[in-house]
């Protein structure tokens, strides 16, 4: 099975930074890699699929990079409705694991 | 508008079982596979199960497999979870969620049942 290692597990950052989350897959998924924000009590929600493709809906403030085994997201500059929980998904092969999160908190 | 809506949820005993399902509307079931992903209280998401567009492939995370079963109805567009031997680590939020073509990612979720297992 592929493991998913995202870091950090937690972040702290101010309105307007530039924040950047990793994921690390332990062996190649091609671009097979998607990115999930979720807040307290909600679903997730789709933010980037194919490590680069923005979600239909999704603010340009997000975006995705990476192939093979190392992918980053990126928000440019961090709005308050952004405080949440990120969350990486591999789906190039069974089981689609995710990563275990990262908590995005107000500095 | 699509709309994904989860129930069965419930309060059961460790062995217990339940039956989940999930009710689509504004899209064409028959175009996407279906998952379902769970999520325990206060932890991270757990991918749990695929069934493709016409059920010929299905898929289970280990952590399930021989307990859960997964089946969809195509004619009553619903995806359904039969929830077998349960037990206390079986304890979540169940999201079913549409699967993307191509990516396989999930774009459109329900908003969850909860499944609570205790004695």
């Amino acid at each position: 099975d592929i493991q998913m290692t995202q870091t950090p597990s937690s972040l702290s950052a101010s309105v307007g930074d530039r924040v950047t989350i990793t994921c690390r897959a332990s062996q190649s998924i091609s671009s097979f890699l998607n990115w999930y924000q979720q807040k307290p009590g909600k679903a997730p929600n789709l933010l980037i699929y194919a490590a680069s493709s923005l979600q239909s809906g999704v603010t340009s403030r997000f975006s995705g990079s990476g192939s093979g085994t190392d992918f980053t997201l990126t928000i440019s500059s961090v709005q308050p409705e952004d405080f949440a929980t990120y969350y990486c998904q591999q789906s190039h092969s069974m089981p689609y694991s995710f990563g275990r999160g990262t908590k995005l908190e107000i500095k | 508008e699509v709309q994904l809506v989860e129930s069965g949820g419930g309060l059961v005993k460790p062995g217990g079982s339940l039956r989940l399902s999930c009710a689509v509307s504004g899209f064409t079931f028959t175009d996407y596979s279906m998952n379902w992903v769970r999520q325990a209280p206060g932890k991270g998401l757990e991918w749990v199960s695929s069934i493709s567009r016409s059920s010929s492939y299905i898929y289970y995370a280990d952590s399930v497999k021989g307990r859960f079963t997964i089946s969809r109805d195509n004619a009553k567009r619903s995806v359904s979870l039969l929830v077998n031997s349960l037990r206390a680590e079986d304890t979540a939020v169940y999201y079913c969620a549409r699967q993307i073509s191509g990516s396989d990612a999930s774009d459109m979720w329900g908003q969850g049942t909860m499944v609570t297992v205790s004695s």
